[in-house]
């Protein structure tokens, strides 16, 4: 079974530039986040999807970031403009919709940005 | 709030030292808790995980004991090796809902040479 994936692996662009990042989680999960790790800082929450539902989006750092899930697969994270602050790895997860204790979040390689 | 607190590295060990990484966490009720493993060119990956007090989480030779009365999960190995180089990171789920965010530390980098 095909794991978390994401692209791009890495992005590299100016600042005040346009970026989208993809990321299609494993099939059937209903739980889609994403996260980031900034400066080789803490990785943090951004926000949380529930199929094509934000359940938590706490973490978003300021509107220049949209993210979306249309159709409840795979997701796309926009950042416009870009600002130097961005760089950093993005993560995606995924996880099972299910009444229990315990849900296993699955990561994707995540995306490398770099804002010049 | 809720938070991790690690201790960063990098740490540089020779190969079949013994490894610890210290972790704390400050959390309200009973958080679930975890290590995760960033491996070079890789993603992350649950390493190991322990969702109760006392609970030890072991996996490929690491072991972490859930102590709730010193708030701590710290992460060990007995004889480390090369292929154990990679970013650590602490981490911690409330709990309250099966589908919560995970919460980090900052991560330890650990190098194990020759």
């Amino acid at each position: 079974e095909a794991g978390v994936t994401q692209f791009p692996s890495h992005s590299v662009i100016e600042k005040g530039q346009t970026v989208t990042l993809r990321c299609d989680p494993i099939s059937g999960h209903d739980n889609l986040y994403w996260y980031r790790r900034v400066m080789g800082k803490e990785i943090k929450f951004l926000l949380h999807f529930v199929k094509e539902s934000k359940q938590d989006e706490s973490g978003m750092p300021n509107n220049r970031f949209l993210a979306e899930r249309t159709g409840g697969t795979y997701s796309t994270l926009k950042v416009q403009p870009a600002e130097l602050e961005d760089s950093g790895v993005y993560f995606c997860a995924s996880s099972e919709q299910r009444l229990s204790s315990y849900n296993e979040q699955f990561f994707g390689p995540g995306t490398r940005l770099t804002v010049l | 709030g809720n938070s991790v607190t690690q201790m960063e590295g990098p740490v540089t060990l020779s190969e079949e030292a013994f490894l610890t990484i210290n972790c704390t966490y400050t959390a309200t009720g009973y958080p679930s808790l975890f290590w995760y493993v960033q491996y070079p060119g890789e993603g992350l990956q649950l390493l190991l995980k322990a969702t109760k007090a006392d609970d030890k989480g072991s996996n490929k030779g690491f072991e972490a004991t859930y102590r709730k009365e010193t708030t701590s999960f710290h992460l060990e190995k007995g004889s480390v090796q090369v292929s154990d180089s990679a970013v650590y990171f602490c981490a911690l789920r409330r709990g309250e809902t099966s589908y919560d965010k995970v919460i980090f530390g900052p991560g330890t980098s650990l190098s194990v040479i020759p």
